[in-house]
């Protein structure tokens, strides 16, 4: 069975903090996808990241950044610099191998950004 | 531009009053899902279809119905709502498999219901 876990269920931070958001996650297959998904207060979902199981490389994108450890099944997410529209809801999914139709989401980490 | 639409955003409605929520894409995918959103739980996959008239169920399919006659539209049938239906219900979109760019399950924007 696949698994997602967030253990930070509320983190809040001030403006220009880094803020890392953990993600754990458990699967027995070899070939696999990770995503990391924002759903700002207007409800949306918001595609952010997608990680394929074969591909360790850290990935930044101006102040996102992933860390994705196979090692400790871990696929953490580390904004730079925070700011108050980054305060949302964010979510780590796994799907299973190629053409896997079930997303098995983490139940979300709440990020307030204070000013 | 690529698109998932779900209508209506919101809706209150009473035990045992028939509804569907609509969903379609643009994207000319395949798959389809339907996810419902609960505190604490994140989002809980309630049925998925591969194509037309291909249909399974997810983790929570109780109480749901769905069709795909149709490959942009998927609608989600509440044959008859009770009050722990009342959640947030997304619509997903994705390409095909494996390595794809289009491999990304893009969401609509949900619709927002309450079962009194």
């Amino acid at each position: 069975a696949q698994k997602v876990t967030q253990a930070q269920t509320e983190i809040s931070v001030v403006e220009k903090e880094d803020v890392t958001l953990d993600c754990v996650y458990e699967t027995r297959d070899t070939t696999y996808y990770l995503f990391w998904y924002k759903q700002p207060p207007s409800g949306e979902l918001v595609f952010l990241i997608r990680r394929n199981s074969f591909d360790e490389q850290n990935e930044i994108s101006g102040r996102y950044s992933w860390n994705f450890q196979k090692s400790t099944s871990s696929f953490n997410f580390t904004i730079t610099a925070s700011q108050v529209v980054d305060s949302a809801v964010y979510f780590c999914a796994l799907v299973q191998d190629n053409y896997g139709q079930n997303f098995v989401f983490g139940p979300g980490t709440r990020l307030s950004v204070l000013p | 531009e690529a698109q998932v639409t779900q209508n209506p955003r919101y809706l209150i409605t009473v035990t045992g009053k028939k509804l569907t929520v609509t969903c379609s894409q643009n994207m000319n995918h395949e798959y389809m899902s339907w996810y419902r959103q609960d505190p604490g739980l994140g989002l809980r996959q309630i049925y998925y279809s591969m194509n037309v008239e291909v249909t399974d169920k997810g983790d929570v399919p109780e109480g749901y119905k769905v069709s795909r006659k149709e490959k942009r539209n998927f609608p989600l049938i509440l044959e008859s709502p009770s009050p722990n239906q009342t959640s947030l219900y997304f619509c997903a979109s994705r390409g095909p498999g494996g390595g794809s760019p289009k491999n990304i399950q893009y969401f609509g924007a949900g619709t927002r219901l309450s079962v009194l």
